[in-house]
């Protein structure tokens, strides 16, 4: 356990629905990453935030989705309108600053039906 | 084509033996390097970092070679439990994100 927890640790839904998951950091960690890990493939980052301020999104996040961290403190991830193609496990990581280590929560894997 | 290359393995390697497999990286401006550990349908988890001069951890001992732009993993006298994907990552600027490889897998059998 490293100290990252996310909920849920599951999600299924149904295409068109909104799914919205919660990842709670370190508490002394300032930055907070969000990544999209399939099948098969390496995680890809989705975007970041640096306390509340977001400061960098990936080509990957389209308009459906969305990323808050308010407080600087937890953050969530909304999908709206999901389709078939978001199923993936949905991995949030913070650490202390631009080039400490990143601690990886449990992730939520997302299936859309 | 990706900015993070592995070969998908997988390596099957004897306990006991000694494995290695490397990853290139494309952004020859990529500032820090990691090779993370991801067990089955869990979370990565930090292996070591790779350091210029190249380090070592135990059994496990990691190079950069930032000339030809790659990135190499040994582990020797494989356990069993190293049996694992193991991910090769690079940061390609300052503000931290990771760019990870598809994963190499190893499978360490008795």
């Amino acid at each position: 356990d490293t100290g990252v927890s996310q909920d849920p640790r599951h999600k299924i839904t149904k295409r068109g629905q909104n799914v919205t998951f919660r990842c709670d950091p370190i508490s002394e960690h300032n930055r907070l990453y969000w990544y999209r890990q399939t099948l098969g493939q390496g995680p890809e980052f989705l975007t970041y935030f640096q306390n509340e301020a977001q400061l960098e999104k990936s080509r990957l996040l389209s308009d459906r989705f969305s990323a808050e961290r308010p407080k600087g403190s937890f953050s969530t991830l909304e999908i709206q309108r999901t389709e078939q193609g978001d199923s993936a496990m949905y991995l949030c990581a913070s650490a202390k600053g631009g080039f400490e280590t990143q601690y990886f929560g449990p992730g939520t894997r997302l299936l859309v039906l | 084509r990706k900015e993070v290359e592995q070969d998908p393995g997988p390596f099957n390697v004897p306990e006991g033996a000694t494995v290695a497999f490397n990853c290139t990286y494309s952004n020859s401006a990529s500032q820090s390097f990691f090779w993370y550990r991801q067990d089955c349908r869990k979370e990565p988890k930090l292996l070591m970092s790779v350091y210029s001069s190249g380090n070592e951890d135990g059994r496990f001992t990691a190079q950069l070679n930032r000339a030809s732009q790659y990135i190499s993993l040994l582990i020797r006298d494989s356990k069993l439990s190293d049996s694992a994907t193991y991910l090769c990552v690079a940061t390609p600027d300052s503000w931290g994100k990771l760019q990870f490889g598809a994963g190499t897998q190893v499978v360490v059998t008795p």
